[in-house]
């Protein structure tokens, strides 16, 4: 099973502050890793599917990065409605599995 | 515009069995790859199942094999999960989500297994 780490386990930042959130797999996963959104009392969103492209709809201050086994969350410029866990997944094997998440608050 | 509506979530004691149901329209269902996901309260995302789009294959975590059944209706344009031996560490939101990427995911329904 892959097993996927993400650091920070929280991130407090203030608005227009650049975040960088960190997903590292325990075995190569290529470029399949997706990262997803998610509020309190709301589905996941998705993000950023296969390392960088952008999912319909997600503003360009999002951005991803990375390839085998180390992967990067890029949020160029924080919004307060950024404030949420995010999870990256991996679907490169299975069992699919997603990291802990990050909690980015906004000061 | 695609929507994902899922249903049957409730109260189960443990051992008994429950049947989720996830009604989609708004996309081309019969060619989709569709999968439940599922989140402990206050936990994070565990992938459960997943079914191809003819639903020939399909694919599951270890710790719900040989109790928990994905299956399809491509007429019905609808997705299940039928659960059975269920435990406590079952209980959970379930969300149904569409596509090799999930881009689309219902609200999620709750399932609560105690006794």
């Amino acid at each position: 099973e892959v097993v996927l780490t993400q650091s920070p386990a929280t991130l407090s930042l203030s608005p227009g502050e650049r975040a960088t959130l960190s997903c590292r797999a325990s075995q190569s996963v290529s470029s399949y890793l997706a990262w997803y959104q998610q509020k309190p009392g709301q589905a996941p969103r998705l993000l950023i599917y296969d390392t960088f492209n952008r999912a319909t709809g997600i503003p360009a201050r999002f951005s991803g990065s990375g390839s085998g086994t180390d992967f990067t969350l890029t949020i160029s410029s924080l919004e307060p409605e950024d404030s949420a866990v995010y999870y990256c997944q991996q679907r490169y094997d299975w069992p699919l599995t997603f990291g802990p998440g990050t909690k980015v608050d906004i000061k | 515009e695609v929507h994902l509506v899922e249903s049957g979530g409730g109260l189960v004691q443990p051992g008994g069995s429950l049947r989720l149901s996830c009604a989609a329209s708004g996309f081309n269902f019969s060619n989709s790859w569709m999968s439940w996901v599922r989140q402990a309260p206050g936990k994070g995302l565990e992938w459960v199942a997943n079914i191809k789009s003819h639903g020939n294959d399909k694919y599951y975590v270890d710790s719900v094999k040989g109790r928990f059944t994905i299956s399809r209706d491509n007429v019905k344009n609808s997705l299940y999960l039928q659960m059975s031996n269920l435990r406590v560490d079952d209980t959970a939101v379930y969300y149904c989500a569409s596509g090799a990427f999930w881009a689309n995911w219902g609200q999620g329904t709750l399932v609560t297994v105690s006794s």
